[in-house]
Parts: C-alpha cells; sequence; structure tokens
C-alpha cells in the first residue's frame, strides 16, 4: 500500500500522559499536514510542513503539542500532559508540490489515529 | 472562520444525479475551490478542485457560477457508496490552511 500511513490507529491513555502519533506520508510528498477531528465536526487544521520545514500552525497548536518532520519524510506529533479535550481523531496528509502558485492541489489523507484520553 | 455555506444535509435516490450546492460569497479572485467527501470511519478524500471553468473527473463534475460566488458538486449517478459528508473548502491563507466546517451529509437511498 503506497498511500499515507498513520499509527497507532488507536491509543488510549490517562489523562497527563504523553502520546506520539507517526506520520509516514506518500514518497516523495514535499507537503505534510496535520488535521484534528472530533465527532460530528470536520476536520480542523493544526499544523504543515514543507519538506522538514513546519511552515504554518494553527491557534488551536497548544504549546502542549507538538510536531516534527525531521528528514523531511515522516512526521510525528506529540502531546504532552493530555487533556481529556484532546480526545479526537488525529488526521495526516501530504500533498506534492504543485506548479501553479495558490494551488494547493490534491491532499491524500491517512485513516487517523483515534486518541482516547480517560 | 466559515468561508463557503453548505446545506446540512441532502438526500437523492440511488442512480440519480446529485447536485451539492455550496455558497462562498467572500472569495478572493486567487481562491481555489476544492471538494472533499469522507466516508464513515474513514480520512477525507479528495473529489475534485477548480478555480474559475468547470471540472470534470471520473467522480465527479464541478460547475462554478460565472462570479464565483457558488459552486455546485454533480454527480452524475448516486451509488450506495456515495454516502458521506461532502466538503465544499477554499483553502485559508497561503492555501495550505483547508477549513472543513461541518459539510453537508449525503444520504442515498436504495
Amino acid at each position: 500500500d503506497t498511500g499515507v500511513s498513520q499509527d497507532p490507529r488507536h491509543k488510549i491513555t490517562k489523562r497527563g500522559q504523553n502520546v506520539t502519533f507517526r506520520c509516514d506520508p506518500i514518497s516523495e510528498h514535499n507537503r505534510l499536514y496535520w488535521y484534528r477531528q472530533t465527532l460530528g465536526q470536520g476536520p480542523e487544521f493544526l499544523t504543515y510542513f514543507q519538506n522538514e520545514a513546519q511552515l504554518e500552525k494553527s491557534r488551536l497548536l497548544s504549546d502542549r503539542f507538538s510536531a516534527e518532520r525531521p528528514k523531511g519524510s515522516f512526521s510525528t506529533l506529540e502531546i504532552q500532559r493530555t487533556e481529556q479535550g484532546d480526545s479526537a481523531m488525529y488526521l495526516c496528509a501530504s500533498s506534492p508540490l504543485t506548479r501553479l502558485a495558490g494551488d494547493t492541489g490534491e491532499l491524500f489523507f491517512g485513516e487517523g489515529s483515534r486518541l482516547t484520553v480517560l | 472562520d466559515a468561508k463557503t455555506t453548505q446545506p446540512n444535509s441532502m438526500e437523492s435516490n440511488e442512480e440519480e444525479p446529485v447536485h451539492l450546492p455550496c455558497n462562498h460569497s467572500t472569495i478572493s479572485g486567487t481562491d481555489y475551490i476544492h471538494w472533499y467527501r469522507q466516508l464513515p470511519s474513514q480520512g477525507p478524500e479528495y473529489v475534485i478542485h477548480g478555480l474559475t471553468s468547470n471540472v470534470n473527473n471520473r467522480m465527479a463534475s464541478l460547475a462554478i457560477a460565472e462570479d464565483r460566488k457558488s459552486s455546485t458538486l454533480i454527480l452524475h449517478r448516486a451509488t450506495l457508496r456515495d454516502a458521506a459528508v461532502y466538503y465544499c473548502i477554499l483553502p485559508e491563507n497561503t492555501g495550505n490552511q483547508f477549513y472543513f466546517g461541518t459539510g453537508t451529509s449525503l444520504t442515498v437511498i436504495p
């Protein structure tokens, strides 16, 4: 399978613990995105990487959240001191660079990592 | 945040065309119009996107109004597998932030 891969698919943790999610984008996709989705809502943008550079961050990304893409390939999203409000589906997407300015093109999403904080 | 307006839900009979509307009256000249859909328990899936001209692909057609303040996603022949939440999106800021909103939940009736 050559799609976007996310791990783990499900994570149950106790409040206050740290969790880390990994995303493996489609090979050679320069752009990588993290989104969060709660029940009944659409996905919310968290952050965006172009290669290894984190270019955009949402105000939703509090200081307990950190994302990295050290070699411009896979990415990790860490949540420190989890809270019950962090329970959500965390989605990763990737896309290739496009030639047209302003055209993000197609985003390819993974199936997500579901976090439950008890 | 919301730059698009969609109906919360729509129904269609199987094998009939479906027209999913989207209003985006504050669209700028450089905003692309994107459509994604999300099936239950899956990540969003790209459907189509366009700037000014109508667009067609194997999944759907995108009809963009002449003033670009609205668009319509057309599924030519709805199947049960098309039952999903459909999101109309104008990427924000540099074009890399997609605001999904709550979309239109499409029910396909056999």
